[in-house]
């Protein structure tokens, strides 16, 4: 089993959709988690930290449960400048990277 | 204050020559991790270290490649005899150093041609 494991995609969504993206992780002793974005050939971006209450910025909301070890991304009123590869990383005691889900928008 | 810095950013070499990239990591910052990644793939880990010391480094291939961190100058991943199977966009992060929390800071990158 993968330490980090997203959903592929792409999702491709019109401007103005609601899009979320999961994650799910295999070390229960994950202390920290994230999410990044990367755009084509250039480097990751942090987008947000996640934390257990949860924790929006603007049109950007993460949930973390450490139950079901899964983590989430919510997306509202999507934009152009969206489209991206978002990242899921969970920290146990390095930075470990899920694949990437791809995300389209379209106008 | 600049952020992370990688050189070169691009860097081809002959199947069988070395390559050496280097990190400079953010004022402040004393840890390194290393990833690398291919075409339309994810980004694989490869090894974090933090000043003079290696904390982990289960994803270095076992022949060829080695990193370090020196207690001055940059940190360096050196891959010898380079082969095709190496070209790939090489990333390097830095983050302050708390294990249990915090966030890394990319550079740019050194993607890697092998003619």
């Amino acid at each position: 089993r993968k330490e980090v494991e997203q959903d592929p995609g792409p999702f491709n969504v019109p401007e103005g959709a609601t899009v979320a993206f999961n994650c799910t992780y295999s070390n229960s002793a994950s202390q920290s988690f994230f999410w990044y974005r990367q755009d084509c050939r250039k480097e990751p971006k942090l987008l947000m930290s996640v934390y257990s209450s949860g924790n929006e910025d603007g049109r950007f909301t993460a949930q973390l449960n450490r139950a079901s070890q899964y983590i989430s991304l919510l997306i509202r009123d999507s934009k152009l400048s969206d489209s991206a590869t978002y990242l899921c990383v969970v920290n146990p005691n390095k930075l470990v990277f899920g694949a990437g889900t791809i995300l389209r928008v379209k106008s | 204050n600049a952020g992370v810095m990688q050189n070169p950013r691009h860097l081809v070499r002959r199947r069988g020559q070395e390559a050496r990239l280097r990190c400079s990591p953010m004022k402040g910052h004393s840890h390194v991790y290393w990833y690398r990644q291919l075409p339309e793939e994810g980004l694989k880990f490869m090894v974090y270290l933090q000043k003079e010391n290696i904390i982990d480094e289960s994803g270095m291939p076992k022949e060829r490649f080695s990193a370090e961190f020196p207690k001055e100058g940059p940190s360096i991943l050196r891959i010898q005899q380079v082969v095709r199977g190496d070209s790939a966009a090489y990333f390097c992060a830095s983050s302050p150093g708390d294990r249990g929390g915090t966030e890394a800071f990319f550079g740019q990158g050194t993607r890697l041609t092998v003619v």
